[in-house]
């Protein structure tokens, strides 16, 4: 089975930090994402990248950005962490056509 | 990009009784796919079905099985001989050919025993 793993389950971090949310596939998938999800919003995509060194913007990038080094690891960085990024994160890859496969997601509070 | 509209926060359904979860969705795209996840208290996104859009026959899974009206761009999602551990968020989500996938809002599903 894919696994994708999300470094941390829960992190607690203070206003102004600069936070990074690792994740990493095993897979070999070209497509890796990154979402936030938030009561009665779902699921929103920050950012994506389909290939090593790619990234594009999704629905909501404001305030954050992402490193592709390696093909397995998708990095999300808060550059400095406000409140309102008190969120759920959710990593997921994929092949092409397929559905996704997510982590177990890390739960994130800005203090 | 895709929409996917929930309009249904919450739901309930008795043991053993179906349910059918609502979704509409809207892409320009002639070329997508339109998928169903369940996420329990574990927070762990499971796929529980994928349609593709060409297809004209509904997806089927075991108790899960969707009714796709293209035209309508609606895709429910219908749980038959609902069980305790069917009790979780689900989630409608629409894939167009660029690959980046769109979620709506949510269902909540409640399976009273």
């Amino acid at each position: 089975d894919v696994k994708v793993t999300q470094s941390s389950r829960y992190l607690v971090k203070r206003t102004g930090e600069k936070v990074f949310l690792e994740c990493v596939q095993d897979m070999d998938h070209e497509n890796m994402f990154w979402y936030r999800q938030d009561p009665g919003l779902g699921l929103r995509l920050i950012y994506f990248s389909y290939d090593v060194k790619m990234k594009e913007k999704g629905d909501i990038p404001e305030g954050y950005s992402v490193s592709r080094e390696k093909k397995e690891r998708f990095s999300l960085i808060l550059e400095s962490a406000s409140t309102n990024q008190t969120s759920m994160y959710l990593c997921a890859s994929s092949l092409n056509k397929d559905g996704y496969t997510f982590g177990s997601g890390t739960r994130l509070t800005v203090v | 990009a895709q929409t996917v509209t929930q309009s249904q926060p919450e739901m309930s359904v008795q043991e053993a009784e179906t349910v059918t979860l609502s979704c509409t969705y809207d892409t320009s795209e002639s070329d997508y796919y339109l998928f169903w996840y369940k996420q329990p208290p574990s927070r762990q996104m499971i796929l529980v079905i994928r349609q593709e859009a060409y297809k004209q026959q509904n997806a089927t899974e075991n108790r899960f099985s969707v009714n796709f009206q293209k035209a309508a761009k609606s895709f429910s999602l219908k749980i038959s001989d609902s069980q305790l551990g069917d009790a979780a968020m689900y989630f409608c989500a629409c894939r167009a050919k660029n690959n980046d996938m769109r979620f709506g809002a949510g269902t909540r599903l409640t399976v009273k025993p």
